[in-house]
């Protein structure tokens, strides 16, 4: 069964660091989605990406956030100057068709900034 | 500011009882209504999805839509230990607004053999 997969599971950096996180969609999906989720806090909606551009973001989703589909596979979400507070797990997701639809999400990657 | 409001638990129910999990919402122009499962560690996974009022019945999952009330639950039949999870309710105000969702903490179900 297609799935969605993202890379790595878990990443540690050092505040103020660049990271970027990798998403591969399931392949006939259009709608790419990143969340984010704070230990033991709400699942947390940060952005919606279809056709090449944004669709909705959230005010979590400021200038230090960026999303990207390099090529026809991957998804990925850079923060640029990564801060304590942006540690939390990160789930990519994605959808066949609108936000209607069933959105599938991946493992997660596990952010730890130090 | 959109508030999903969820009792976190948990609720412990026995092997083959009816678990009722509980969501209301603040903002009366939700739309779309949605329960994900969440195991520990795990991603979301979506379980249910409703738009209209009244019941929706998928297996042994019941979702009920109350907007009035603003008010949205779902009864899990049966309840299975593999049923132990957290679910979340999520809503949106699309379609014909936004399509961000708003989610809820979760309530932790445990189901006890």
């Amino acid at each position: 069964e297609p799935e969605v997969t993202q890379t790595p599971s878990h990443q540690v950096t050092q505040m103020g660091q660049e990271v970027i996180l990798r998403c591969v969609p399931i392949s006939n999906h259009l709608y790419f989605y990143w969340y984010r989720q704070i230990l033991g806090q709400k699942v947390e909606f940060l952005v919606s990406f279809y056709n090449n551009e944004i669709s909705e973001k959230s005010e979590i989703f400021d200038d230090q956030f960026s999303v990207e589909r390099p090529d026809g596979s991957n998804f990925t979400l850079k923060i640029r100057s990564t801060k304590l507070e942006d540690s939390a797990m990160y789930f990519c997701a994605s959808s066949l068709g609108g936000v209607e639809e069933t959105q599938y999400f991946g493992p997660g990657t596990r952010l730890l900034v130090l | 500011q959109k508030e999903v409001e969820q009792n976190s638990g948990p609720l412990s129910v026995p092997e083959g009882a009816i678990a009722s999990l509980n969501c209301t919402y603040s903002d009366r122009g939700s739309q779309s209504f949605f329960w994900y499962r969440q195991y520990s560690g795990k991603s979301p996974e979506l379980i249910m999805f409703i738009y209209s009022n009244g019941d929706k019945e998928d297996g042994r999952f019941t979702a009920q839509l109350n907007k009035a009330s603003q008010y949205v639950s779902l009864l899990i039949r049966d309840s299975q230990p593999s049923d132990s999870a957290t679910y979340l309710c999520a809503v949106n105000n699309g379609p014909g607004g936004s399509y961000i969702p708003t989610f809820g903490r979760g309530t932790s179900l445990i189901v006890h053999p």
